[in-house]
């Protein structure tokens, strides 16, 4: 089953710390993977986008890692701001014609206390 | 990249009724979509609209509820139709297109997204 499942669901951590949120994938077969950020009442924005031979990449304090063996991705935030506060969506693509098929993870709530 | 708005950006709407949503993008693309997202929810795909063909509806999503039309290649309005409360949701427009380089893909934009009330 094509599936795209992230943990944690939500979490909470103070600003200026790190965090880590994880995005597993049964994709098959796999194109792309995509981390978006969304802010509440918005549509989601690209942070950053990698196709299976990319292992890691950054977007200024975000770093986004895909180990394609394991079919897992990463999304490091460093010095959390209280901007970071959002929902993180991790998006994988399957196929790559243009009849291929996006899957939407639930997403991580990030709220980011001062 | 391609820039999307959408209009309204919110309305409130009484049960029975039909609102149309606008999805305007600053370049031309062949696909376009529509999304749905209730509340703490993912985004669930309604239906994929190409420009000169009748739009493709998701399982569980039919085009009397959703009529769609796509009259050029950067414009497409989403109909929902004899609302209720059930529809309270925030729509979004998304439109894809291809990058080029050494290794060409599939790049997905979204639009700001109408958030709809039904009372």
């Amino acid at each position: 089953k094509n599936q795209v499942e992230q943990s944690p669901q939500s979490l909470i951590i103070l600003e200026g710390k790190n965090c880590t949120l994880q995005c597993n994938y049964t994709v098959s077969p796999f194109s792309n993977l995509r981390w978006y950020k969304q802010d509440t009442g918005r549509g989601p924005v690209s942070l950053t986008i990698m196709t299976f031979s990319e292992n890691t990449k950054s977007n200024g304090r975000y770093t986004a890692t895909l180990d394609a063996d394991t079919k897992q991705s990463s999304l490091h935030i460093t010095a959390s701001q209280l901007s970071d506060s959002a929902s993180y969506i991790c998006v994988a693509r399957r196929g790559y014609s243009s009849a291929s098929k996006i899957i939407f993870g639930s997403g991580t709530r990030l709220s980011i206390r001062p | 990249s391609a820039v999307i708005s959408q209009k309204p950006s919110r309305d409130i709407c009484q049960r029975g009724t039909s609102l149309t949503i606008q999805c305007q993008v600053d370049s031309q693309v062949t696909m376009m979509f529509w999304y749905r997202q209730q509340p703490g929810q993912s985004l669930t795909l309604i239906a994929t609209a190409n420009q000169g063909s009748e739009a493709t509806y998701e399982s569980g999503f039919v085009i009397d509820k959703f009529p769609i039309s796509r009259p050029n290649l950067t414009f497409s309005t989403l109909t929902v139709s004899n609302m209720s409360p059930e529809d309270s949701s925030i729509y979004l427009c998304s439109v894809e297109t291809t990058t080029s380089g050494g290794f060409s893909y599939n790049e997905q934009f979204f639009g700001p997204g109408t958030r709809l009330t039904v009372l």
